[in-house]
């Protein structure tokens, strides 16, 4: 059973950069699934992120993608997000999902809160 | 972007009831839909994908048709688990994007 869980700080400052990684248990990063990052929050809802692919192949929501990098360690079967110059409208649950028929394996979700 | 506007937002049903969930695509997603349940504090979890294929282990009382722009997302007989709001999401196009939700509440 593939599991999927975030970790990183739950307080981020404003202007600063959000950092989260994703580690996969019960299954391969190297697998043929992309892994993604989506977030979400009361006002704007689920608002998918980016991918990764193992080989290092990456799409970014363009309404993110000047901000957003999304990387794979594939020695420690994990992947990450960084999200650089963050304001209050980056506060949400940030979730990492595996990408199959759907998006059919989520971490537990890691609420960021940017604030000073 | 593709935008996904689902109908109702809200609905309020009883056990039993047969519910029926609409989610419209912008532009043509083919049949490349998915179908969550978000419970209060959880993760989404998938029901259906491309459309009409029942993910493993989900009941069979829910299930998924349309292709194109328009897509239907049916529980046959609502159970107390049910309760929940669900959401409809392409994956034709990046960026994925996800409808506003639909929150099925009890009568």
């Amino acid at each position: 059973q593939v599991q999927l869980q975030e970790s990183g700080p739950g307080l981020v400052k404003p202007s600063g950069t959000l950092s989260l990684t994703c580690a996969v248990s019960g299954g391969s990063i190297s697998s043929s699934n992309w892994w993604n990052w989506v977030r979400q929050t009361p006002g704007k809802g689920l608002e998918w992120i980016g991918e990764i692919f193992h080989g290092g192949n990456t799409n970014y929501n363009p309404s993110l993608k000047s901000r957003v990098t999304i990387s794979v360690d594939k020695s420690m079967n994990q992947f990450s997000l960084e999200l650089t110059s963050v304001t209050a409208a980056d506060t949400a649950v940030y979730f990492c999902a595996r990408g199959g028929r759907g998006f059919d394996y989520w971490g537990q979700g890691t609420l960021v809160t940017v604030s000073s | 972007d593709i935008q996904m506007t689902q109908s109702p937002s809200s609905l309020s049903a009883s056990v039993g009831d047969r519910v029926t969930i609409t989610c419209r695509a912008s532009q043509s997603v083919s049949s490349s839909l998915n179908w969550y349940q978000q419970k209060p504090g959880k993760a989404p979890k998938v029901l259906i994908y491309a459309a009409s294929s029942l993910q493993s282990g989900v009941p069979s009382r829910f299930s998924g048709s349309g292709s194109g722009t328009d897509f239907t997302l049916t529980i046959s007989s609502l159970q107390p688990e049910d309760f929940a709001t669900y959401y409809c999401q392409q994956s034709y196009r990046t960026p994925f994007t996800f409808g506003g939700g639909t929150r099925v509440e009890i009568k």
